[in-house]
């Protein structure tokens, strides 16, 4: 079945630093979701990517579509200890309303 | 307006013991799911449905039943605990527009000893 890989799986960055975290389709995406989860919290929706070479921003995060629809990238400027948590990518399985979730990337920030 | 309610957040059951996880959303959502999270592993879809009488089964059905016999609600049933159900359970919903994302509840943790 489909399969969703992300690196890394923990990045620890000082306040400041920028944060990049990939993600990996086995087969073409119809479209990406990503998803934050604060510690000890629940996944809360960032955004959706559809197109291809899509590039979509909210404030420090920018994220990024590839070109075969296979990949995608979370890039955060100047982290911030706000910022901590977990990013997961994910991807629909076999069908449009079904997700499949990556194992997630693991964010600390250092004050 | 409450989004995805779940209940318990917490519950210690003895292996072998049943329980319901409670599930209700009130965003009037067709799409509903049961996903677990382990430490490390993101999370894995249990069971879904698309709509009030229609269940089907995801990744890691096995232990677990569900039913869904209102737009609103969607509990999971375990049967017969095992120590390999000690998870954190997440419940969400979507709408068929999929520009909205999934909206999740806030979880239960649970522990079979």
């Amino acid at each position: 079945g489909q399969q969703v890989m992300q690196i890394p799986q923990y990045q620890h960055v000082q306040e400041g630093e920028d944060f990049t975290t990939y993600c990996n389709s086995s087969t073409t995406l119809s479209n990406i979701q990503w998803y934050k989860q604060r510690p000890g919290g629940h996944p809360v929706f960032l955004i959706q990517l559809v197109k291809s070479g899509e590039v979509k921003k909210q404030k420090r995060l920018t994220f990024q579509f590839g070109e075969a629809k296979k990949n995608s990238s979370l890039h955060i400027t100047a982290t911030q200890t706000t910022d901590v948590g977990t990013y997961f990518c994910a991807g629909p399985g076999g069908s449009n309303y079904k997700l499949t979730f990556g194992k997630g990337t693991l964010l600390t920030v250092n004050p | 307006n409450a989004g995805v309610t779940q209940t318990p957040k917490f519950r210690i059951l003895k292996i072998g013991q049943s329980m319901t996880l409670q599930c209700a959303q009130d965003m009037n959502h067709n799409y509903m799911y049961w996903y677990r999270q382990d430490p490390g592993m993101g999370l894995k879809l249990i069971y879904y449905s698309v709509g009030a009488g229609i269940t089907d089964k995801g990744e890691v059905p096995n232990g677990y039943n569900v039913s869904r016999s209102t737009t609103e609600d969607f509990p999971l049933r375990l049967e017969l605990a095992a120590p390999s159900q000690t998870s954190v359970y997440f419940c969400a919903s979507s709408y068929p527009d999929r520009n909205y994302g999934y909206t999740f509840g806030s979880g239960t943790r649970l522990t079979v000893v």
